[in-house]
């Protein structure tokens, strides 16, 4: 049973425009949210984070926006560059908690 | 600083045989976690260690898989037997629990094909 869901396996833009990444997750008790990194053969690498008092989190082209009450993420970047196609994983954390929960994962393709 | 370290990079073996996975973690971090990464099911949790400690061993699929954190700086999950299923990249990671709220920092994955 998938707690933190990405729904759309990849997405793909144009360079220059907007990528917008989804993610949905079940578990009410989350309280920390992080999306992660992944360029082939390498391990994951942390990209940006919010806690669950915020509903957005900012970091040069990357937005992180969070709805509590549709238990809903989703990852921004603007503009888009060729160098962020990669696959980009959701990850949700319970207060209290070191474990880390991850969505499948979205591969992103930025076109030039 | 460096990163977490895993080895093998790459491993081919028969089905049947032992496959002993190894990582180092990264300096002063006090929690380490063994994922596995698949097509089907994604980056799922197999156990994590807390000071050396298993906390959560939930996520390891059956007897066959067992881990072990002997010292701080040293892990190892090991598959006995392999079966062609467990093929898959297992990645280990470290966390230092009070500083960049549970930020946890990937190796490079160890790649298995069971055949």
């Amino acid at each position: 049973d998938q707690q933190v869901k990405q729904n759309s396996p990849s997405l793909s833009v144009q360079e220059g425009r907007i990528s917008i990444l989804n993610c949905d997750y079940t578990n009410s008790m989350f309280d920390y949210f992080l999306w992660y990194k992944k360029y082939p053969a390498e391990g994951p690498t942390f990209l940006i984070s919010i806690s669950s008092i915020k509903d957005k989190n900012e970091d040069g082209r990357f937005t992180v926006f969070l709805n509590k009450s549709a238990k809903h993420l989703s990852l921004h970047i603007v503009p888009s560059q060729p160098g962020d196609s990669a696959v980009y994983f959701c990850a949700a954390k319970e207060g209290g908690s070191e474990k880390l929960v991850f969505g499948k994962g979205t591969k992103l393709t930025v076109n030039p | 600083d460096a990163g977490v370290i895993q080895s093998p990079r790459h491993e081919v073996t028969e089905m049947g045989q032992e496959v002993t996975l190894r990582c180092k973690p990264i300096s002063g971090h006090d929690y380490l976690f063994w994922y596995r990464q698949t097509m089907m099911r994604g980056l799922e949790l197999l156990i994590y260690f807390n000071n050396n400690v298993p906390i959560d061993d939930s996520g390891m699929p059956e007897d066959r898989f067992s881990a072990k954190m002997p010292n701080a700086s040293f892990s190892t999950l090991k598959i006995q037997p392999s079966e062609p299923r467990d093929s898959a990249v297992y990645f280990c990671a470290s966390s230092l629990s009070f500083r960049n709220r549970n930020t946890i920092y990937f190796g490079e994955g160890s790649w298995l094909t069971v055949v």
